[in-house]
This record gives C-alpha cells, structure tokens and sequence, in this order.
C-alpha cells in the first residue's frame, strides 16, 4: 500500500506554542485529511482539503495541500492542553477511490 | 459522538480462536469501512461495504471477512487469531465520499 510519512513522529512543547507538522508521500493524493484521536478513541476528522495549494482553517488549525499534491502541513496556533493526543493525516488517491491511506501520526503532548 | 457503534469495546480470546466484531453505522450511512490500528501505528484499510455489496478490499487477511446486512449493521469475523491479530479495529460509517468518515469508538482485541 501507499507510504505516508509523518513528522515529527512525537512533540513536546509548552502550552501556548505554536506547533507545525507534515506528511509527505511518493505518490501524488487527490484529497487530502487531518485527523486527531485521543486515547481510547476513534479519529475525528478536523480538516479536508480537495485542491493542491488549498489552504483551509478550522479554529487554531491550518492545513495546507502542498503544490506537488505529494505534501500536506498542519499547523496549531497557540496550543492548549486539550490539543494533546495523536494526529493522522490520511489522503485519498483519486477522486474515485474507496480507502483512505494514513499516516503513522504524530504525538502531541502539551506541557502546562 | 460519532454516531458509530462498535461492540464489543474490548475482546480477550486465545490464539486459534474466531470471534466477531459489531458495527453500527449513522443512521442514513451506505458505507462502512473497517480499518485495523496495531499498536502506536496508523490506521491500516481492511475493507469498504456500500449498501451490503463489498466495494474495496486493502490489507485485509484471507482469515478474516466481513459483511454488511439489510439494516447496514456490519461485521467483522477474525478468525484462527494470531498473536500478531491483537490491535484496535475500528469501523467507519460514511453517507457520501470516503473524505467524509466518522469512526467509531473501536473494539481492543487482545489475542493471548
């Protein structure tokens, strides 16, 4: 299957920071997912993006689809202790395509 | 809430044993996907039902199968379970394209 890489693979940072990570692929993703799961817990979507260089917000969370279409970026304005737990990227291969590829996450922890 | 239901929320069973995994989509969800999540790893796809007809297969073993009923409800039959079959399985209910998932809380399935 199709490789995303994540990272960092794991973060530490002190409440109020900000935080930036990435996913990149060999393979060009027509769509492009952010999600976040916490422990014990399924992942919830937080930002879809359709179109290379889209930029889309939600709250303190901006992601972007990289210009190659290989790439995407999410970044969190001014943490919280909440924003802690394990952040997925998924992309989908074509606009017909019928599985999602994940990332290997990236693990946030929010020092207070 | 997603709105996604799994059942059991964890498992204990031996090797070489079957057990089977319960999922209950949104109400007015065609599509359920069912994904595998080892240990501090991404989501792995497994397999897609779209009103009870399989539409994708990923990286999903010869011993185990799924399907999905009348009332949309799937399931998840793991069967001649290896140690290495212990993960979390999470299902994922969508009413339109597969950027649009909500997942459910997931199943802990340890096999001893």
């Amino acid at each position: 299957g199709q490789q995303l890489n994540q990272s960092p693979q794991s973060m530490f940072i002190q409440e109020g920071e900000d935080v930036s990570m990435n996913c990149t692929s060999s393979s060009i993703f027509n769509t492009w997912l952010w999600y976040k799961q916490d422990p014990g817990e399924g992942p919830v979507l937080l930002i879809a993006l359709y179109k290379a260089g889209e930029l889309t917000s939600n709250g303190r969370l901006t992601a972007q689809f990289g210009i190659t279409r290989k790439d995407s970026f999410l970044n969190i304005s001014a943490s919280i202790p909440s924003d802690v737990g394990i952040y997925f990227c998924a992309g989908q291969l074509s606009t017909g395509a019928n599985n999602l590829f994940f990332g290997t996450g990236t693990r946030l922890t929010v020092i207070p | 809430d997603s709105g996604v239901t799994q059942t059991p929320k964890h498992l204990i069973t031996a090797t070489g044993q079957r057990v089977t995994l319960r999922c209950s989509p949104r109400s007015g969800d065609l599509s359920v996907y069912w994904y595998q999540q080892s240990l501090d790893q991404g989501l792995q796809f497994l397999i897609q039902y779209y009103n009870g007809e399989e539409r994708a297969k990923g990286n999903i073993l010869e011993r185990f199968s799924a399907q999905q009923f009348p009332d949309l409800h799937s399931e998840l039959n793991l069967s001649s379970l290896e140690l290495g079959d212990s993960a979390l399985y999470f299902c994922a209910s969508s009413g339109g394209g597969v950027s649009e998932q909500f997942f459910g809380p997931g199943t802990r399935l340890t096999v001893l």
